[in-house]
């Protein structure tokens, strides 16, 4: 079955310190893996979609990575307002690919 | 406009009525996506609109659940006889092309009582 797993469900750090979100991925022919933020009552905001393995791309203090079987998000030196909850999702080929298959996510909160 | 637009952001209902909830894409995005948002589960996929074509309503989980969209512009989701399980965000999605960002809106919040 295909699946998209974010761990951990929740992260707390302080203010400034570094820290990596990992979202894993057991999809076949995986089109495009995405990051979105979501403030709680808002939609998902929209971060990055990354296509290739080895491709990273980078947001103010956000840096995202992927590889064969996971993607990480990056935050460097996290402040207050980068609290949100994180969610990865994959899209596939075959039936639906324009569907995307979204993990539960990763709370952030960042403490002043 | 600028972004996506939904319609009511709030919705409480009765057991057994039916409810609609409208979605306004960014102009000139052809692909418009309807999905659900559970407490303490993902985002679960429900339909997809592209242009003129056919809708991909393989994620509906019912019969009680339809949708269409008009004019390949704005997007209404009509769930019929409404039961207690059907209390989630619906949010809707709108995208230029398949694999590209999809800008969401802020979500339906549907409370069945």
């Amino acid at each position: 079955e295909d699946q998209v797993t974010q761990s951990p469900e929740a992260l707390r750090l302080q203010e400034g310190e570094s820290s990596s979100l990992n979202c894993s991925y057991t999809v076949s022919g995986l089109r495009g893996l995405f990051w979105y933020r979501q403030d709680p009552g808002k939609g998902p905001e929209f971060l990055f979609t990354l296509y290739s393995a080895g491709e990273e791309k980078e947001k103010e203090r956000l840096k995202a990575t992927l590889t064969k079987k996971e993607s990480f998000l990056h935050i460097t030196a996290p402040k207050p307002e980068d609290s949100a909850t994180y969610l990865c999702a994959a899209a596939y080929s075959g039936a639906g690919s324009y569907q995307l298959t979204f993990g539960k996510g990763t709370k952030l909160s960042v403490i002043p | 406009g600028a972004g996506v637009s939904q319609s009511p952001s709030n919705k409480v209902t009765e057991k057994g009525k039916d409810v609609e909830l409208r979605c306004d894409p960014i102009s000139g995005h052809t692909a418009l996506y309807w999905y659900r948002q559970s407490l303490g589960q993902g985002l679960e996929f429900l339909i997809y609109f592209q242009g003129n074509s056919a809708p991909d309503k393989s994620g509906l989980p019912s019969d009680r659940f339809s949708a269409e969209r008009t004019g390949g512009s704005v997007s209404t989701l009509t769930i019929q006889r409404t039961q207690q399980e059907d209390s989630a965000v619906y949010l809707c999605a709108s995208s230029k092309r398949l694999y590209y960002g999809y800008t969401f809106g802020s979500g339906t919040r549907l409370t069945v009582v």
